[in-house]
């Protein structure tokens, strides 16, 4: 079992929807959650990050993170077609060392059709 | 890509050549990174540097040496290219371990295309 699963979609929504991206994963010692965007042919960029169980809220974006269920989530409200890209949600063991290395999902491929 | 290059962007070659990809960075950032991107596995980590001259094996560097002798510069090489390190290769930085410290992130660079024939 891979160590992060997510869905690869592709996910096509139309311009306003909600979108929710999602991650599962299998270690329970995971401790801090992102989530990159990506645009075709670009690097990943941070978008969110957050620590432990909870939700963090940022203008459209909210990470939600479950550890009891080992689950994380990424809202984005009321979609734009500037959001179609692969999400890509990422976890790393703690803080230094080897365990400050990224384990990354396959990612999601969005697109917000206008 | 803020203060990151890569190069060369795009490159062919053929199997059993050495092929080194340079990673340049002007953000004077402590941590640098190599990942290599493939379809059905997402972004896996390859080797990664803590200074200079400081590095470590990551989760896939069967097949790959690196190098960073300059804070600036960090060198991956495929010392016998085979067709599977087909891929697109990036490299990152960050100022902390994984770029968490202080709201600090972890900045990737535009990529290089390598295809081994």
């Amino acid at each position: 079992q891979k160590e992060v699963e997510q869905d690869p979609g592709p996910l096509s929504v139309p311009e306003g929807a909600i979108v929710s991206l999602n991650c599962t994963y299998s270690n329970s010692a995971f401790q801090y959650f992102m989530w990159y965007r990506q645009y075709s042919r670009k690097g990943p960029e941070l978008l969110m990050y957050t620590y432990s169980s909870g939700n963090k809220e940022d203008g459209r974006f909210t990470a939600q993170v479950d550890k009891s269920s080992k689950y994380i989530s990424l809202f984005i409200r009321d979609s734009q077609p500037s959001d179609s890209a692969t999400y890509l949600c990422a976890m790393i063991l703690g803080y230094g060392g080897s365990q400050g290395n990224l384990i990354f999902g396959k990612g999601t491929k969005l697109s917000v059709k206008p | 890509d803020a203060g990151i290059t890569q190069s060369p962007r795009h490159k062919v070659t053929e199997t059993g050549t050495p092929v080194t990809l340079r990673c340049h960075q002007t953000e004077n950032h402590r941590y640098m990174y190599w990942y290599r991107q493939d379809p059905g596995h997402g972004l896996r980590l390859i080797h990664y540097s803590y200074g200079v001259k400081d590095t470590d094996k990551g989760e896939v560097s069967d097949g790959y040496s690196v190098s960073r002798s300059k804070t600036e510069d960090f060198l991956l090489t495929l010392e016998s290219a085979t067709s599977s390190q087909t891929s697109v290769y990036f490299c990152a930085i960050s100022e902390s371990p994984s770029g968490l410290a202080f709201d600090e992130t972890q900045y990737f660079g535009p990529g290089t295309r390598l295809l081994v024939l």
